[in-house]
């Protein structure tokens, strides 16, 4: 079945350390995106990507990077500039292509500082 | 920017009975797509339906139907014959039809059933 997957499901970072969150997919979606969500705050825009090769910032990119070296693939790395990182995080995918295509998502990763 | 609000935080329902949650967005466009994501505990993101604006006829999923009002920007989601695993948070979201693949979820709306 196609679908997204996300690891790992549960993450713990140390201070001054740089995380990857991990994010494929396997539905032949052109863009992918990463969302944090806090609570009460609904889901928020990091990074997203139309293409390879390509990304753009969302609403609340500092503290985070992203890659799209593959179109099955992409990678989240909090950094150490995230001075909050403590969150659930959320990738999506969609099509390009078609109209009014839905997101879908993968399971999450949450995130913790130790 | 599109904005999309939802205004009830907290909604409750009796099971069996029917419920609405409320959603309205801010846009120029005249061609875009809506959709309601549900959220149960299990924090995965499923779709519950999903509208086209320049469709007039309101989408309708099963137990699960919409009140599209263009002119009023008004998406309004309303769940019949509500059950327990209906319990969770629900999230509007917008997408352009044009440029671009950015989505807008609005901040959500948590809804218990209660037995």
């Amino acid at each position: 079945d196609g679908g997204i997957t996300q690891s790992p499901k549960y993450l713990f970072r140390k201070e001054g350390q740089n995380v990857t969150l991990s994010c494929e997919q396997n539905l032949n979606h052109d863009a992918m995106y990463w969302y944090r969500q806090d609570p009460g705050q609904g889901l928020r825009l990091i990074y997203y990507s139309q293409i390879v090769n390509d990304f753009q910032k969302g609403d609340i990119a500092e503290g985070y990077s992203v890659s799209r070296e593959k179109k099955e693939s992409f990678p989240l790395t909090v950094t150490s500039a995230q001075k909050n990182p403590t969150a659930f995080y959320l990738c999506a995918s969609s099509r390009d292509r078609g109209r009014g295509q839905p997101q879908h998502f993968g399971d999450g990763t949450r995130l913790s500082i130790l | 920017a599109q904005t999309v609000t939802q205004s009830q935080p907290e909604m409750s329902v009796q099971e069996a009975e029917t419920v609405t949650l409320s959603c309205t967005y801010d846009t120029s466009e005249s061609d875009y797509y809506l959709f309601w994501y549900k959220q149960p505990p299990s924090r995965q993101m499923i779709l519950v339906i999903r509208q086209e604006a320049y469709k007039q006829q309101n989408a309708t999923e099963n137990r699960f139907s919409v009140n599209f009002q263009k002119a009023a920007k008004s998406f309004s989601l309303k769940i019949s014959d509500s059950q327990l695993g209906d319990a969770a948070m629900y999230f509007c979201a917008y997408r352009r039809s044009n440029t671009g693949n950015q989505f807008y979820f609005g901040t959500g709306t948590s809804l218990t059933v209660i037995p």
